[in-house]
């Protein structure tokens, strides 16, 4: 297991297209989120699952975005009807959470990101 | 939610120098952790602190966590090019990050 894969690194779309994103955990990890960040800024929540439960969503995310874990493995978050305002890295870390939520010793590992583009 | 505030937010460091930057939260958190993310790159995990009073070691790394669980810090030591980027401490409740410290280091 190489860590925590995102697919695509690079997407460009037109505004109003839908784009979807996909992320694969750490085989044995049970907890997935889903962040933004735009330069200069720290990651900004958007989601996370326990297994495949979706457990919290921020506030700060639109109808048009929704992310699945259907079988507490890989994730997809979709956004539909981009805006230039969706342009960001959106990342993805996964993590070992124990029954309190605390995560392992070893947090939370991190993808490399897809960097999205509305044009 | 818990919410933190890290200061500095920038921190320009000469080369072999020391510098501190400091986390605060207005509430008691449960654990905090605390990543680095170097330019372009992605965050990556450092440490995660979870006792009250806490001190951990990475080589010239000090994390320390506050007696009452509201603040932690993390110092360096003999500061290297290698340090570049920006640390962020991280609350375990929605994995919340702060705004994070930017280092740039003066060789």
């Amino acid at each position: 297991d190489t860590g925590v894969s995102q697919d695509p690194r690079h997407k460009i779309t037109k505004r109003g297209q839908n784009v979807t994103f996909r992320c694969d955990p750490i085989s044995e990890h049970n907890r997935l989120y889903w962040y933004r960040q735009t330069l200069g800024q720290g990651p900004e929540f958007l989601t996370y699952f326990q297994n495949e439960a979706q457990l919290e969503k921020s506030r700060l995310l639109s109808d048009r975005f929704s992310a699945e874990r259907p079988k507490g493995s890989f994730s997809t978050l979709e956004i539909q009807r981009t805006e230039q305002g969706d342009s960001a890295m959106y990342l993805c870390a996964s993590s070992l959470a124990g029954s309190t939520g605390i995560a392992s010793n070893y947090g939370y590992t991190f993808g490399s990101g897809t960097r999205l583009t509305v044009v | 939610g818990q919410q933190v505030m890290q200061i500095p937010q920038y921190q320009h460091v000469q080369e072999g120098e020391d510098f501190t930057t400091y986390c605060n939260s207005s509430t008691t958190l449960s654990n905090i952790q605390w990543y680095k993310q170097r330019p372009g790159g992605h965050p990556v995990f450092l440490i995660q602190l979870v006792k009250s009073g806490e001190v951990k070691k990475q080589k010239r790394l000090t994390f320390q966590f506050g007696e009452a669980k509201k603040n932690s810090s993390l110092h360096i030591t003999a500061t290297q090019t290698t340090d570049v980027g920006t640390y962020f401490c991280v609350t375990d409740y929605k994995l919340s990050f702060g705004a994070g410290t930017t280092v740039t280091v003066r060789a």
